[in-house]
């Protein structure tokens, strides 16, 4: 069946450093895959998606390419902030289907 | 424009009984689904309601069920209560029934704690 696999966190970075977090997918179809962001106490938010191979989602800084031949989609910033401390969840979805199925979350912390 | 709202925040029960959790999707979305956070089983799908009927469902016991309102408004009950059922329960709404391709925002959800 299908799966979504995130690398495990905690992930501990300095402020202005790289990210990445890592995912990986099986998917029996052509699922649209996304990434959404967990802040203590809060829901979850789409930060960004991508619908078809090649296509690269971003927003507020961050950026993942769905990559059909290595089934990826890496979620990267260039520059983190303290405010990008959250937990985040890689997920797929499909057009015939209502469910979202979502990796097991990684939780980031940004040190000062 | 508002966004997706659940009532109530908290809720604090005991084995056996039972619970009923409300979600407002947002304006004009027609479909809402449900799901259960866990610490050890993550994120997983209950259901989802469009337009009054249910479309799909996740693999949970019978004990788990919803409805939806005219209105869009959908509730889901969860009856006699085990203390696995602590959770954080989501709710998501989402403009058309256009499966798991649409993007679905989600509400602060419903935090229930079964003693």
């Amino acid at each position: 069946g299908d799966s979504v696999t995130q690398m495990e966190g905690p992930v501990t970075l300095s402020e202005e450093a790289f990210l990445t977090i890592n995912c990986t997918y099986t998917a029996t179809g052509y699922p649209s895959l996304f990434w959404y962001v967990q802040y203590p106490g809060e829901g979850l938010q789409l930060l960004l998606k991508a619908t078809k191979a090649d296509d690269k989602g971003s927003n507020k800084g961050f950026e993942a390419t769905y990559r059909k031949e290595t089934t990826s989609f890496h979620l990267e910033k260039g520059s983190v902030q303290v405010s990008d401390s959250a937990v985040y969840f890689c997920a797929l979805g499909y057009s015939s289907a209502s469910k979202i199925i979502f990796g097991s979350g990684t939780r980031l912390s940004i040190r000062p | 424009k508002a966004g997706v709202t659940q009532t109530p925040r908290y809720l604090i029960k005991t084995r056996g009984q039972q619970v009923t959790l409300s979600c407002s999707p947002i304006s004009g979305h027609r479909s809402v689904s449900w799901y259960q956070q866990t610490p050890g089983q993550g994120l997983q799908f209950l259901f989802e309601y469009f337009s009054e009927t249910q479309r799909n469902k996740g693999n949970f016991p019978g004990r788990f069920s919803g409805r939806q309102f005219s209105n869009s408004r959908s509730e889901m009950n969860v009856s006699t209560l085990e203390l696995g059922d602590s959770a954080l329960y989501l709710c998501a709404s989402s403009l058309e029934q256009g499966g798991g391709k649409e993007t679905q925002y989600f509400g602060p959800g419903t935090r229930l704690l079964v003693l």
